[in-house]
């Protein structure tokens, strides 16, 4: 099993550009969480789905940010306008239901300036 | 509201020695999860370890254990034999039902040469 994927690992962008995050998550697991970690904040969860259908988005800062996940296979987390408050580090995780732990992609590291 | 509190935000040890990070957390529910996870430099968070709220067998992975007080809410992580690769970040993290994982601020372990 490779784990869970994300793509990039680094991003550097400008300010006010559109920033694609990608992850897949492990074969078989129903649930994909989207964390966004900060020094200041920590790890803050910012999406999850279940089956493909977002469940709780309450954690999303703000309409710049969108999350998708056509299928059980590959979601998205799409920045747009970024801005310098964004940086930081997004995870993607993914979990089987029925009470298992969290498995975390290696993350992707945004930079916005 | 669930919380989970982490009072040591850095602790060092010396290398083969034993540490323990502590952790308590506030719930009013009675069947949970409970997760250390451990964040190295590379960034990658790995589950440590897990404890069923519902086992009052204290689980152990080789040289990690847990004390899980569960009237106490509390659920500490000792690291017997220290090793330098045990310097990481360490976030303790609970679950109920849903799946949203409640995390600690984290404590920034250092094992010393």
């Amino acid at each position: 099993d490779a784990g869970v994927i994300q793509s990039p690992r680094h991003e550097v962008t400008e300010m006010g550009q559109e920033v694609t995050l990608r992850c897949k998550p492990i074969s078989g697991h129903d649930y994909l969480f989207w964390y966004r970690q900060t020094m200041m904040r920590g790890l803050e969860l910012l999406i999850y789905f279940n089956n493909n259908v977002p469940i709780d988005d309450s954690g999303m800062p703000e309409d710049r940010f969108s999350a998708k996940m056509p299928n059980a296979s590959f979601s998205t987390l799409k920045i747009q306008p970024s801005e310098p408050r964004d940086s930081a580090v997004y995870f993607c995780a993914s979990r089987r239901s029925g009470g298992g732990g969290y498995t975390f992609g290696s993350g992707t590291r945004l930079t916005v300036v | 509201a669930q919380t989970v509190t982490q009072s040591q935000p850095e602790m060092s040890v010396q290398e083969a020695e034993t540490v323990t990070l502590s952790c308590t957390y506030d719930t009013s529910e009675n069947n949970y999860y409970l997760f250390w996870y451990k964040q190295p430099p590379s960034r990658q968070m790995i589950l440590v370890i897990r404890q069923e709220a519902y086992k009052q067998q204290n689980a152990t992975e080789n040289r990690f254990s847990v004390n899980f007080q569960k009237a106490a809410k509390s659920f500490s992580l000792k690291i017997s034999d220290s090793q330098l690769g045990d310097t990481a970040m360490y976030f303790c993290a609970f679950v109920y039902t849903g799946n949203q994982f409640y995390f600690g601020t984290g404590t920034s372990l250092t094992v010393i040469p």
